[in-house]
């Protein structure tokens, strides 16, 4: 499989513990976007990275969150201190700039519960 | 501020009987919109652009800057339809996806 994956597909944590995500975008893409989903919400961007600059941040990323892309391959996100209002599917997306379609192809999620 | 509204978080209709899914934007800028869909136990992908104007699946959608909408449309729709619609804005440089709440479709046999 070629496309957008994502590690690990679900993770349950206690509040207060960290967590960390992992995205691997299609190989060529330069563009990797972080989105959020809640329960009966369509996805809400947080953040994304231009090979492996940062170039947008969304105001729902408070502090304890943090995305790094460190060689413009795979991308993690971190959670720090996770609280319950955490719970979401965390989704990856990935694209080519410069291409006029600029169509993002969606990893398969990852789902966190904070218990 | 840039916002996507579907008003129908579910729509259920017979094999055969045609589909209309709402989509109304808020945007400033040129919009460029798409729609996504995410069949069960698969991930979300895009089903169709506006600036293509294309038909994928015999879906179809036109964009109407006066009504500042986006419908989905199927003349006739097929069991295999069921699945979660969204309606997505591309904004800014970044040209990240501003997301509807999503459209439930359900097919009836």
């Amino acid at each position: 499989d070629t496309g957008v994956s994502q590690d690990p597909r679900h993770k349950i944590t206690k509040r207060g513990q960290n967590v960390t995500f992992r995205c691997d975008p299609i190989s060529e893409h330069n563009r990797l976007y972080w989105y959020r989903q809640t329960l009966g919400q369509g996805p809400e961007f947080l953040t994304y990275f231009q090979n492996e600059a940062q170039l947008e941040k969304s105001r729902l990323l408070s502090d304890r969150f943090s995305a790094e892309r460190p060689k413009g391959s795979f991308s993690t996100l971190e959670i720090q201190r996770t609280e319950q209002g955490d719970s979401a599917m965390y989704l990856c997306a990935s694209s080519l700039a410069g291409r006029a379609e600029n169509e993002q192809f969606f990893g398969p999620g990852t789902r966190l519960t904070v218990l | 501020a840039q916002r996507v509204t579907q008003p129908e978080k579910l729509l259920s209709v017979f094999k055969g009987a045609p589909v209309e899914l709402k989509c109304n934007y808020s945007y400033s800028g040129s919009p460029e919109l798409f729609w996504y869909v995410q069949y069960s136990r698969q991930r979300l992908q895009l089903l169709l652009r506006h600036i293509s104007r294309e038909s994928i699946k015999g879906f179809t959608a036109d964009l109407n800057k006066g009504e500042t909408s986006f419908h989905l449309k199927k003349p006739f729709a097929q069991e295999e339809d069921s699945a979660m619609y969204y309606c997505a804005l591309e904004v800014g440089g970044a040209q990240k996806l501003v997301f509807g709440q999503g459209t439930r479709l359900t097919i009836n046999p």
